[in-house]
């Protein structure tokens, strides 16, 4: 199946600065990546989808300007947690539609972002 | 607004069975559905995509069914192994290609030796 990677995997943070998550699908150019934030023990949030080449279409009460997402490429989309929080501790992970087969979805292997 | 439902929420079964786990939505207006597992830590294996066109789908020992007028979607598993242990979460898209997936608590399986 097709590849999507996450980089990093993991990363830990101090509190107010800024991180950024890196989403590529490898081996099919993806108009339309989606980003999700999963909580222990509960399923996956959508938390934006991220166009190429236009802004990012936010969910309901998910804060833009902390979240700022930029698809500047058919592989690539980022994810930058702006000033972070505790709170923002969580697994996020990213997933790219394939429009050659049925606009499937397939999913990056997840990062684990910890705030202190 | 679409919800998606799975039960049962964790399933233990012996090595070798049969199982089946059950995946219902509310808006029968969906593009597609997927079955995807997941690993702790991990992110998600897409196990089968199910166009709402189709009643089913195989792949080696998984075959999912869709009756898309009822919203109900099931995952069946034959001859389960401990390496099948895993959540598995149902997920639809919605009426559109461009449609968001929405997705189900999933069911936690633990397989037994």
């Amino acid at each position: 199946g097709a590849v999507v990677s996450q980089h990093p995997s993991w990363v830990i943070c101090k509190s107010g600065t800024s991180v950024k998550i890196e989403c590529r699908s490898l081996d099919f150019q993806a108009t339309t990546m989606f980003w999700y934030r999963q909580f222990p023990k509960q399923s996956l949030m959508l938390m934006a989808t991220s166009n190429e080449g236009s802004k990012a279409t936010y969910e309901q009460g998910v804060e833009k300007d902390k979240f700022l997402i930029n698809h500047a490429s058919l592989t690539l989309s980022t994810l930058t947690v702006t000033s972070a929080h505790p709170e923002d501790s969580s697994f996020y992970i990213c997933s790219a539609r394939n429009p050659r087969y049925f606009y499937e979805q397939y999913f990056g292997p997840g990062t684990r972002l910890t705030v202190t | 607004k679409q919800e998606v439902t799975q039960i049962p929420a964790a399933l233990s079964v012996p090595e070798g069975e049969n199982l089946v786990l059950n995946c219902s939505f509310t808006d029968s207006a969906i593009y597609n559905l997927q079955w995807f597992r997941q690993d702790p830590g991990k992110g998600l294996t897409s196990l089968l995509l199910i166009q709402s066109s189709q009643r089913e789908q195989t792949s080696g020992r998984l075959n999912a069914s869709l009756d898309k007028s009822s919203g109900r979607s099931t995952l069946y598993i034959a001859a389960s192994q401990p390496g099948d242990s895993a959540t598995y979460l149902c997920a639809v898209a919605g009426g559109t290609s461009y449609g968001k997936l929405t997705f189900g608590q999933g069911t936690i399986l633990t397989v037994h030796p």
